[in-house]
């Protein structure tokens, strides 16, 4: 097994341009998360999904999107990138067991 | 909605002693406490998590303890090594909702000195 997997692992993107990135995960998971995390922020929420075909706003959910067309994975959208959105980001996901298992992020900076 | 607080953000600690990492949260209705371990440029990992039905939980050096009334819980690590290193992350989160999402503290930057 994979477990969770992100792709792109870096990426630079000019004000203005958009962006997806994608969460993939094979463990059949219900839950999964989009984070970002910042330093001395800890890990903020952006959105998340409870199953496939469905999402909801998480902490931090401006300027981003994100669908779940698919069970196994989530993508989180930038459609105008601003320099606030440089940050670390995580997907995670989880099954009914609570324990939530992180992707090795991307690293995103806007220009 | 949930607030998690976390101290301290850093921690120096020698080989060989505790390390002790405190968080409170606002919710009461919270009953899921994880704590994850993150590595510099890695993921984030649980290595010990705890639910309200319970007041203490243990795993070989590390151990979690929590208080429902004052809305605190603590992570507890005994015999510290230098693979200790890390930052690490305190979360809670409502279980048995369709929410389930995490809200995290602010992270304990832990340094050991061999």
């Amino acid at each position: 097994n994979a477990g969770v997997t992100q792709t792109p692992k870096f990426r630079v993107l000019k004000t203005g341009q958009s962006m997806t990135l994608l969460c993939a995960q094979d463990m059949n998971h219900e839950y999964m998360y989009w984070y970002r995390q910042d330093p001395g922020m800890g890990l903020r929420l952006i959105h998340y999904s409870v199953g496939e075909g469905t999402t909801a706003k998480g902490e931090v959910p401006d300027g981003y999107n994100v669908s779940r067309l698919k069970k196994q994975n989530f993508l989180l959208g930038l459609e105008s990138a601003a320099p606030s959105q440089t940050s670390v980001y995580f997907c995670a996901s989880s099954y009914t067991k609570d324990t939530q298992y992180f992707g090795p992020g991307t690293r995103l900076t806007v220009l | 909605g949930e607030n998690v607080e976390q101290h301290p953000s850093t921690l120096s600690v020698q080989e060989g002693d505790s390390a002790v990492i405190k968080c409170t949260y606002s919710d009461s209705a919270s009953n899921y406490f994880p704590w994850y371990k993150q590595e510099l440029g890695k993921r984030p990992q649980l290595i010990i998590d705890i639910r309200s039905n319970v007041g203490e939980k243990k795993d070989q050096r590390i151990a979690v303890t929590l208080n429902k009334t004052a809305k605190h819980f603590s992570l507890h690590i005994t015999e510290t090594q230098p693979e200790d290193s890390a930052v690490y992350f305190c979360a809670a989160s409502i279980m048995d909702t369709g929410r389930r999402a995490l809200t995290f503290g602010s992270g304990t930057r832990l340094q050991v000195q061999p």
